[in-house]
């Protein structure tokens, strides 16, 4: 069974800290990984994606991949409230397969 | 760019009753499309996928099926809802990063 495991949290930091989310795989086959914000009661939005090793950078989201530990997190900085919200990290074997959800973890940035 | 469309955004149906969810997809031909579930303060469950018309896959068994009558529509369907199947329904294209339609929330009464 592939799987991919999340801290459900809630997860809690200030306005204008850095908020780490992090992620885990089991399949050592997955090649791309991508995360995602859902606020409640609508669709998850893409955030961003990585297929290496290393960072990703896009704005205020940074994205670090370590295939070797299968481990993937989020970074994201100077929070604001409006980043509240559940981030979903999910994977996939093969670009344009099906994705594996993580549970989410639940974001609340505090003003 | 590609826009995923779903409708309708809410549906109530009682126990027993007939589904039909309907997913469209605008700019892209033949893209790879999924639908996925999720239950309330769950996690997202894939439910079917289709690389192609007429071709469909399914992940879980369950009282739902699947069809793509054409190359740019996808649809969830069930003869008869149980109230196990009230959840959120997304569509999902690979193409642009992998999105998300609007999704139907579901609610079986």
């Amino acid at each position: 069974q592939k799987e991919v495991e999340q801290n459900s949290g809630p997860l809690s930091v200030p306005e204008g800290a850095i908020a780490s989310l992090n992620c885990t795989y089991s399949d050592r086959g997955s090649q791309s990984f991508f995360w995602y914000r859902q606020y409640s009661g609508k669709s998850p939005e893409l955030i961003m994606f990585i297929y290496s090793n290393g960072d990703k950078e896009d704005g205020r989201f940074t994205a670090q991949l370590n295939k070797a530990s299968q481990y993937v997190s989020l970074l994201i900085r100077d929070s604001q409230p409006s980043d509240s919200a559940t981030y979903l990290c999910a994977v996939n074997e093969n670009q344009g397969g099906k994705l594996i959800f993580g549970q989410g973890t639940e974001l609340s940035v505090k003003p | 760019s590609q826009t995923i469309h779903q409708w309708p955004a809410t549906l109530v149906q009682p126990v027993g009753s007939p589904l039909s969810l309907e997913c469209t997809v605008e700019g892209t031909s033949n893209p790879n499309l999924y639908w996925y579930r999720q239950a309330a303060g769950r996690g997202l469950q894939l439910l079917f996928y289709s690389v192609g018309i007429g071709q469909i896959s399914s992940e879980v068994p369950q009282n739902l099926s699947a069809s793509r009558p054409q190359d740019r529509q996808f649809i969830l369907s069930s003869k008869k809802l149980l109230l196990s199947d009230s959840g959120f329904y997304l569509c999902a294209s690979p193409v642009g990063g992998y999105t998300f339609g609007s999704g139907t929330r579901l609610t079986v009464v």
